[in-house]
């Protein structure tokens, strides 16, 4: 198995312009985060499915931010204006029932 | 609600050394217990986990016993090498609370010297 696939591994934007992260998931895992790390923050939930179906959002910042998952292998986590703060990197993981989570290489977002 | 702590970082040792990681949780159920380890620009690896009191996970000479009685699951290894360089996380899963969700410890840094 190739592991929670993350695209792209960076991207660099400029502030107020529309940024998507994309995730596949490992095929079988029936649940799906989304996670920010930086250094002042640490690690936050965003969000996270079951099923494809949004279980949990409080973690999302702001309305800029919007997540999907259209089938069971696919999700998108769209910043829609970006700011200079949003900058991170932003990590996808996927679990089956939630013992162990295999966890994407992340996106290193820089919002200039 | 759950809670995870870990020992503050960086933690510095010396090649060889023998290496603790304090970490101590507070849950509502009867929780599984993990520790993943995040070397530089890469993301989370699971590097072993418990999943009932007295066991004990291990994985490349790190070892950590669910403690229940003292709430805690310590990562140990007896000699550590440069390369054991990374951020160390704690984290639990107690479906009763938090329904599969990881609740994070916030990291410990370790720095291994030659």
């Amino acid at each position: 198995d190739a592991g929670v696939i993350q695209s792209p591994r960076h991207e660099v934007t400029e502030m107020g312009q529309e940024v998507t992260l994309r995730c596949k998931p490992i095929s079988g895992h029936d649940y799906l985060f989304w996670y920010r790390q930086t250094m002042m923050r640490g690690l936050e939930l965003l969000i996270y499915f079951n099923n494809n179906v949004p279980i949990d959002d409080s973690g999302m910042p702001e309305d800029r931010f919007s997540a999907k998952m259209p089938n069971a292998s696919f999700s998108t986590l769209k910043i829609q204006p970006s700011e200079p703060r949003d900058s991170a990197v932003y990590f996808c993981a996927s679990s089956f029932y939630g013992y162990g989570y295999t966890f994407g290489s992340g996106t290193r977002l820089t919002v200039v | 609600g759950d809670s995870v702590t870990q020992m503050e970082g960086p933690v510095t040792l010396s090649e060889e050394a023998f290496l603790t990681i304090n970490c101590t949780y507070t849950a509502t159920g009867y929780p599984s217990l993990f520790w993943y380890v995040q070397y530089p620009g890469e993301g989370l690896q699971l590097l072993l986990k418990a999943t009932k009191a007295d066991d004990k996970g291990s994985n490349k000479g790190f070892e950590a016993t669910y403690r229940k009685e003292t709430t805690s699951f310590h990562l140990e290894k007896g000699s550590v090498q440069v390369s054991d360089s990374a951020v160390y996380f704690c984290a639990l899963s107690d479906p009763m609370d938090s329904n599969y969700q990881l609740i994070w410890g916030a990291g410990t840094k370790l720095i291994i010297k030659p």
